[in-house]
């Protein structure tokens, strides 16, 4: 089955650095990849998603670039800031055929 | 439109009892999906169900079990308790497919003593 692994689990920026989340998949079939964010104490919430006939998504300062043939895919986020300190979790799929399977999480803290 | 809901959001079971959680989705969402989280393993996939049906299971022992009821409801069950249940458990709806954008629960917060 798929295997999702993502790097790293901790991850501290400065307010106005970017940020950088990798995972890799082991499943070529894969084609949908999501990125959920998790607050303390809240539920994740979709941030962004790829499919596999797309390289690269913006929306604002959130972008996630896919590279199919290495089999990873990476979420960037520029001009940090402080709410942006969460847990983002990566997750892959094959056309909702088979289930999300999530990365372990990288908790980002954002310092102002 | 109301969000996914989930009770009770807290429990606290001994070891050897059994629990049922429940799951309201989304009015107009058909698929039910449960994750168990846990602290440094993320969220792991328990099952699935659309249209009443489990249409995925995850690799959890066969104490874990749910059921999705006409309305799209889902219960969850966990019988014979262990220490080692003790975790996060959420449920997250979509459409139809689990490669829609699903909107998670609260979540059950269940402690095993």
């Amino acid at each position: 089955g798929e295997n999702v692994e993502q790097h790293p689990s901790t991850l501290s920026v400065q307010e106005g650095d970017s940020a950088v989340i990798k995972c890799t998949y082991s499943d070529s079939a894969s084609n949908y990849f999501p990125w959920y964010k998790q607050e303390l104490g809240k539920r994740p919430q979709l941030i962004i998603d790829i499919r596999s006939n797309v390289g690269e998504k913006k929306d604002q300062r959130i972008a996630v670039t896919l590279n199919k043939t290495a089999k990873h895919f990476s979420l960037h986020i520029t001009e940090t800031q402080p709410e942006d300190s969460a847990v983002y979790f990566c997750a892959a799929s094959n056309s909702g055929n088979t289930p999300l399977v999530f990365g372990k999480g990288t908790r980002l803290s954002v310092i102002a | 439109k109301a969000g996914v809901t989930q009770t009770p959001r807290y429990l606290i079971k001994t070891r050897g009892q059994q629990v049922t959680l429940s799951c309201s989705p989304i009015s107009g969402h058909r698929s039910v999906s449960w994750y168990q989280q846990t602290p440094g393993q993320g969220l792991q996939f328990l099952f699935e169900y659309f249209s009443e049906t489990q249409r995925n299971k995850g690799n959890f022992p066969g104490r874990f079990s749910g059921r999705q009821f006409s309305n799209s409801r889902s219960e969850m069950n966990v019988s014979t308790l262990e220490l080692g249940d003790s975790a996060l458990y959420l449920c997250a709806s979509s459409v139809n497919r689990v490669d829609e954008t699903q909107y998670f629960g609260p979540g059950t917060r269940l402690l095993v003593l």
